[in-house]
């Protein structure tokens, strides 16, 4: 079955650690966003990419790194810079364009140790 | 810069209500809008799309229209189940070409028997 991959499904950072969650399509699409979402403030862009090894920032990209380096897979970094990364993760996919739905993964719950 | 508001925030009823949740956005030049259902600790599921140039768009007891002069959108539920309970979120396409989608903070349902 075609969908979207996000692992690992909780994650447990230590202070001044990067840590790096994955996320993998198989729907072939070639648009890949990540969110993140805090309890009452719905979802917030990351950042997106419409394209192998090309990618934007969204409205909270400072702390946050990603690379697109096939077109099946988008991971996001989350740095020591970002000091506040408790979250909830969420990774989606769509066809550029199109009136075709966005697609998402289950998410990673990002805590502090 | 589109901004998505969705009300009321939560909602409660008894099984067997029909039901009306409401999206309104500040921008009326759209490319689609989108309703999603979110279950706790879980990703996204797209529910409906509405394209720019419909009016509404149904799925089993679910009915989305759209109004995109006044800016409206509203999700219907008829016979509302337990097993509805989730919380539903609107996200809006703009069309000027970014097709990034706008989130509401979402509408949290509880159907209790």
């Amino acid at each position: 079955d075609g969908g979207i991959t996000q692992s690992p499904k909780y994650l447990f950072r230590k202070e001044g650690q990067n840590v790096t969650l994955s996320c993998e399509q198989n729907l072939n699409h070639d648009a890949m966003y990540w969110y993140r979402q805090d309890p009452g403030q719905g979802l917030r862009l990351i950042y997106y990419s419409q394209i192998v090894n090309d990618f934007q920032k969204g409205d909270i990209a400072e702390g946050y790194s990603v690379s697109r380096e096939k077109k099946e897979s988008f991971p996001l970094t989350v740095t020591s810079a970002q000091k506040n990364p408790t979250a909830f993760y969420l990774c989606a996919s769509s066809i550029i364009g199109s009136n075709q739905p966005q697609h998402f993964g289950d998410g990673t719950r990002l805590s502090i140790l | 810069k589109q901004e998505v508001t969705q009300i009321p925030a939560a909602l409660s009823v008894p099984e067997g209500e029909n039901l009306v949740l409401n999206c309104s956005f500040t921008d009326s030049a759209i490319y689609n809008l989108q309703w999603f259902r979110q279950d706790p600790g879980k990703g996204l599921t797209s529910l409906l799309l509405i394209q720019s140039s419909q009016r509404e768009q149904t799925s089993g007891r679910l009915n989305a229209s759209l109004d995109k002069s006044s800016g409206r959108s509203t999700l219907y539920i008829a016979a509302s189940q337990p097993g509805d309970s989730a919380t539903y979120l609107c996200a809006v396409k703009d069309s000027g070409g970014s097709y990034i989608p706008t989130f509401g903070r979402g509408t949290s349902l509880i159907v209790h028997p």
